[in-house]
Formats: structure tokens, C-alpha cells, sequence
């Protein structure tokens, strides 16, 4: 199936690292992306990996992909109640299409 | 204009009735695509439109959902007799091109409920 998954709710204290995982289901996508929705605000892509790396490093973020277990995960260091939003991780799906398939979301609350 | 741009940003209609709602790409984007974000749905991809290709449909959930891009640009998905469990906010995203790594950039989406 093209199911995505990703767990509901992740609450971290402000200055700690969170970790956000998402299970992808295309072995084929070429690209594996990292999509932050702010309240009120639009989706505006926070970070990406191409499919033949293991690990991006973008600043506080950092992408993990272990294609084995079809399995991505971000990490925020030193995470800000700025960073409180949802964040929805998406694979493009194999083909001419690039559709995006995205996973649930995970809303990712930031205590002071 | 500077960014995707949907209307109208919020629509309440009565059940039985048909909804049109509108996207404005990315000046010069020719790719535009159709999502659905339900509570606890996440976003659920309806329609893709790429140049003058047809538009790969697989993603709408019945045939009373159809959308139409005229002139390689503005984009109109309309629904026809609205049920309640249509209610949602649908996005629209455009890109610059199909492929590689193809940043969508999204819209502020149309909230619909259906009463």
C-alpha cells in the first residue's frame, strides 16, 4: 500500500533534542522529504534527502534514512518553541507522476 | 503573484449542494497539484496536473470530485453534491517542474464544511 506512518504527538522541553519517525512504504522513491505546517500557515518544506544517502545534517536538523527498514526520522537539536508545529514526512511516489505521498503527521509540542 | 494563492479560504455549504474552489499557481509553475487534509488524515493527494499532459486522477475518492487546469495555469476543483464527510481543508501546491526533487509550494488551503 502507499501508507506512510508516522506517530500522532511527540512533547519535548524547549533546549532538548526531538526525534520524529516515519515509516515509508516505496522503496523507489528517489526523494524523502521533511514538510513543517505552522498554525495558520501553509506546508513549506523544511528539509529533504535523496534516496542514496544515509544522512543530511542542515543546521540544528538532521535526517536519517536507513532504506533497509524503509524507515526516516528528523532530529531537531536544541529544540525552540518555534519549532512547535506539525510535521509531516512525504515520499514521492515511483513514476512519471511525483506525487507525494504523506504520512499522517506528527505534531510536535514544545514546552517553555 | 509571490506565492500560491486558493479561494475562497473558508466555505460552508449545505449537503446536496455543489462547491468550486480555486488555486492560483506559482507564476509560471507547471506542475499543480490537488491534496485533502482531513483531521487525523494527514494530506491525501487527489489530482495532479503536469503541462499538457492529462492530469493523473487516482487520487479522487469518487467521481462527484473533478478538477480542470485551464490554460496551463489556474486550476478549479469542483465537487459536486457535498456530503459531510467531504469536509476538510483542501490544498493545492504547484512546482516548477514534474521531477528531480520537485519542491511543491503550497497554498493556504480552502477550509469546506458541509452542514
Amino acid at each position: 500500500g502507499e501508507d506512510v506512518e508516522q506517530s500522532l504527538f511527540l512533547s519535548v522541553r524547549e533546549g532538548d533534542s526531538s526525534v520524529i519517525n516515519c515509516t515509508y512504504t516505496d522503496s523507489s522513491s528517489t526523494y524523502l522529504y521533511w514538510y513543517k505546517q505552522e498554525p495558520g500557515a501553509g506546508l513549506q518544506l523544511l528539509t529533504y534527502i535523496f534516496s542514496n544517502m544515509d544522512m543530511k545534517q542542515d543546521q540544528r536538523l538532521t535526517v536519517l534514512l536507513n532504506k533497509k527498514d524503509k524507515h526516516l526520522s528528523l532530529r531537531i537539536a536544541d529544540t525552540q518553541t518555534g519549532d512547535s508545529a506539525i510535521y509531516f514526512c512525504a515520499e514521492n511516489y515511483g513514476g512519471a507522476t511525483n506525487k507525494l505521498i504523506f504520512g499522517t503527521g506528527t505534531l510536535l509540542a514544545v514546552q517553555p | 503573484g509571490a506565492g500560491v494563492s486558493q479561494s475562497p479560504s473558508n466555505k460552508v455549504t449545505e449537503k446536496g449542494k455543489d462547491v468550486e474552489l480555486r488555486c492560483d499557481p506559482i507564476s509560471g509553475h507547471t506542475a499543480l497539484y490537488w491534496y485533502r487534509q482531513s483531521l487525523g488524515q494527514g494530506l491525501e493527494f487527489l489530482i495532479y496536473f503536469q503541462g499538457n499532459s492529462a492530469p493523473d486522477k487516482s487520487g479522487l475518492p469518487s467521481d462527484r470530485f473533478s478538477a480542470e487546469r485551464t490554460g496551463g495555469s489556474v486550476s478549479t476543483l469542483t465537487i459536486q453534491r457535498t456530503q459531510q464527510e467531504d469536509s476538510a481543508v483542501y490544498l493545492c501546491a504547484s512546482s516548477a517542474i514534474g521531477g528531480g526533487l520537485n519542491e511543491q509550494f503550497f497554498g493556504p488551503g480552502t477550509r469546506l464544511t458541509v452542514l
